[in-house]
């Protein structure tokens, strides 16, 4: 079975610009995470969705935004880029909301804005 | 959530057991202890999970002493592949699924 994939794998920007990355959770999962690792920190949760409504908000403005789409997959959107998006944007996935040790990474996209 | 503090990095050789030390001590009473790996360009990984005393599986060990403010893991015999990011996470089982990772442990593997 496919694992959660995402694309694309990497993407550059330049400052101002808007950016969409992709998520394609495995097979059945019902809920899909976001995060953002810059470098040398771990990643740090944007978003969670289950079932297509939002159901967590980690402490990022709002020019971040998410959805899910009726068939699980996800879209995550960053608007008004700053150097600072600078990272790798992680996809996790997971068979229902409740189960807390069960959530599967992707392998990420490297966004690199100038 | 609870915090924790682990070792900024730990260097081992081939063979060897190594042993990673987290604190959490403000650990709450619904909190499970949860470890992560991480190698470079990819996302973290799921390792072990527990509450209290020990829990084993097939790739490593969590011993949790009786007042839960600390956790080992530990990684039997460690080869090359093993050098990657581990990451010890604290929090409710259930709900909420916000992981809270911190900066994690460097684990460098030597032949």
């Amino acid at each position: 079975d496919a694992g959660v994939t995402q694309s694309p794998t990497h993407l550059i920007k330049t400052r101002g610009q808007h950016v969409t990355l992709r998520c394609s959770p495995i097979s059945g999962h019902k809920s899909v995470s976001w995060y953002q690792q810059v470098l040398g920190q771990g990643p740090q949760f944007i978003f969670q969705y289950y079932e297509k409504e939002e159901r967590g908000r980690g402490n990022f403005p709002d020019r971040f935004s998410a959805r899910q789409f009726p068939n699980y997959s996800s879209e995550l959107n960053v608007n008004a880029l700053l150097l600072g998006d600078s990272a790798l944007y992680l996809c996790a996935s997971s068979l229902e909301l409740a189960q807390y040790n069960e959530q599967f990474f992707g392998p990420g996209t490297r966004l690199t804005v100038l | 959530l609870a915090k924790t503090t682990q070792p900024i990095s730990m260097d081992s050789y081939e063979g060897q057991e190594v042993n990673i030390t987290c604190s959490h001590n403000n650990i709450a009473t619904n909190d499970y202890i949860t470890w992560y790996q991480q190698f470079p360009s990819q996302g973290p990984r799921f390792i072990i999970q527990g509450y209290k005393t020990k829990v084993t599986n097939e790739v490593a060990s969590l011993f949790i002493p009786a007042d839960r403010k600390s956790s080992t893991l530990s990684l039997p015999r460690v080869s090359l592949s093993d050098t990657a990011v581990y990451y010890c996470l604290v929090g409710e089982f259930g709900g909420f699924q916000k992981l809270v990772f911190g900066t994690g442990t460097r684990l460098l593997v030597s032949p």
